[in-house]
């Protein structure tokens, strides 16, 4: 089956960095995702890690390792507005969509302290 | 560029009750359409995917269905809505290419009472 499992709830405090891990177990993997969302809000895009080794996009970066079925999304200079959930997604790939499936996880719900 | 609508933006029906959302998008054609339901507190659950006009694949066995009558437009729709299909839907897209990256729209938030 498919599997992806994060961390339920963290809490950084504002300026310092934090790590959410990502682990998964799926068939068919083409690439991992780290979506945003705010509440009440949808998911924007924030990386896309398709080989090992780590994706960086100013404060954020993105690790893989498809050898462990395991990424982590970095946050630095944590700010107030990134409490957020954050959704860690797999793509696996399907034979008559080129595009493939998301599988998320349950997302993590990070809270920004001052 | 690309833009992706839906509508409503928010909804109260009574249980029984039909639905359709629509979603459409803008600025790419053929693109893979996807629907999801969050429940509240919960992860995304992808409902229908649908790679063209008229193919719809369902994930999850549900009293729900989507058609796709446009190359850039997908509907969800119910005879008979239920409690338990309270939730908030997201339109999604990707152009057709494997590498491409997924798009949500800004989501359709469904109270049934």
């Amino acid at each position: 089956g498919q599997n992806i499992d994060q961390p339920t709830e963290m809490t950084a405090t504002e300026g310092a960095i934090v790590q959410i891990n990502c682990t998964y177990q799926t068939s068919g993997f083409n690439g991992l995702f780290w979506y945003q969302q705010h509440a009440g809000e949808a998911p924007t895009f924030l990386s896309y890690n398709v080989l090992d080794g780590l994706e960086e996009k100013g404060r954020f970066s993105s690790f893989l390792s498809r050898s462990k079925g395991y990424s982590y999304l970095l946050l630095k200079e944590l700010q107030m507005k990134d409490s957020a959930s954050y959704l860690c997604a797999v793509r696996v790939t399907m034979i008559y969509n080129q595009g493939g499936k998301l599988i998320f996880g349950q997302g993590t719900e990070l809270s920004v302290k001052p | 560029s690309q833009t992706i609508h839906q509508w409503p933006a928010t909804l109260v029906q009574p249980v029984g009750s039909p639905l359709s959302l629509e979603c459409t998008v803008e600025g790419t054609s053929n693109p893979n359409l996807y629907w999801y339901r969050q429940a509240a507190g919960r992860g995304l659950q992808l409902l229908f995917y649908s790679v063209g006009i008229g193919q719809i694949s369902s994930e999850v066995p549900q009293n729900l269905s989507a058609s796709r009558p446009q190359d850039r437009q997908f509907i969800l729709s119910s005879k008979k809505l239920l409690l338990s299909d309270s939730g908030f839907y997201l339109c999604a897209w990707i152009a057709s290419a494997s590498t491409d990256t997924q798009y949500f729209g800004p989501g359709t938030r469904l109270t049934v009472l």
